[in-house]
């Protein structure tokens, strides 16, 4: 049974670009959540998709958008990239009886230059 | 809103010996949930163990337990007979609805 997936593992930018972050849920999730952890920090929540919808937000710019697609597996995406969004980016799915519990993917390591 | 914070930066212990790490929330909630995370150096979130507000009972997992005072907003994780691969940052978390909150972390050193 796959566990989260996340793809790339690792990614170098410069300021300005536009990044793209996959996630493939665990088997059986329906429900994926994208958080931010910077170096040395606790991650910070993004946003979670529900039903191919954004369902709840953290307090992210515009900048930060993201889709889910019909197979549940979800992007985020980044536009305009400051230094600041550096950064390891963690996807976590869960299902929808038990959507409290969130199980992470192995994150994808951004750094922008 | 919803703050965690854990005062403990760093802690180590002595493999097979028992470890607290401590976790304080801020929260106006009745209902909501409250999660301890595992992160090895390679770099993957690992649940540990999870409590449901409404529930008295603390949650157990193998050697990890918690002790949780809804009163005083209290939520610490006991680890029992301490492995080297426990070494690890520990981060405590809430959540209500769907945002979940983190603490700062606690990094454990368990020593041989």
């Amino acid at each position: 049974d796959a566990g989260v997936t996340q793809s790339p593992t690792h990614l170098i930018k410069t300021r300005g670009q536009q990044v793209t972050l996959r996630c493939s849920p665990k088997s059986g999730h329906d429900t994926v959540s994208w958080y931010q952890q910077a170096l040395g920090q606790g991650p910070q929540f993004i946003f979670q998709y529900y039903e191919e919808e954004e369902r709840q937000r953290g307090n992210f710019p515009d900048r930060f958008s993201g889709h889910q697609f019909p197979n549940y597996s979800s992007e985020l995406n980044v536009n305009a990239l400051l230094l600041g969004d550096s950064a390891l980016y963690l996807c976590a799915s869960s299902s929808g009886s038990h959507r409290e519990t969130q199980y992470f993917g192995p994150g994808t390591r951004l750094l922008v230059l | 809103a919803q703050t965690v914070t854990q005062s403990q930066p760093e802690m180590s212990v002595q493999e097979a010996e028992t470890v607290t790490l401590s976790c304080t929330y801020d929260t106006s909630e009745n209902n909501y949930y409250l999660f301890w995370y595992k992160q090895p150096p390679s770099r993957q979130m690992i649940l540990v163990i999870r409590q449901e507000a409404y529930k008295q009972q603390n949650a157990t997992e193998n050697r990890f337990s918690v002790n949780f005072q809804k009163a005083a907003k209290s939520f610490s994780l006991k680890i029992s007979d301490s492995q080297l691969g426990d070494t690890a940052m520990y981060f405590c978390a809430f959540m209500k609805r769907s945002d979940m909150r983190f603490g700062a972390g606690t990094r454990l050193t368990v020593k041989p």
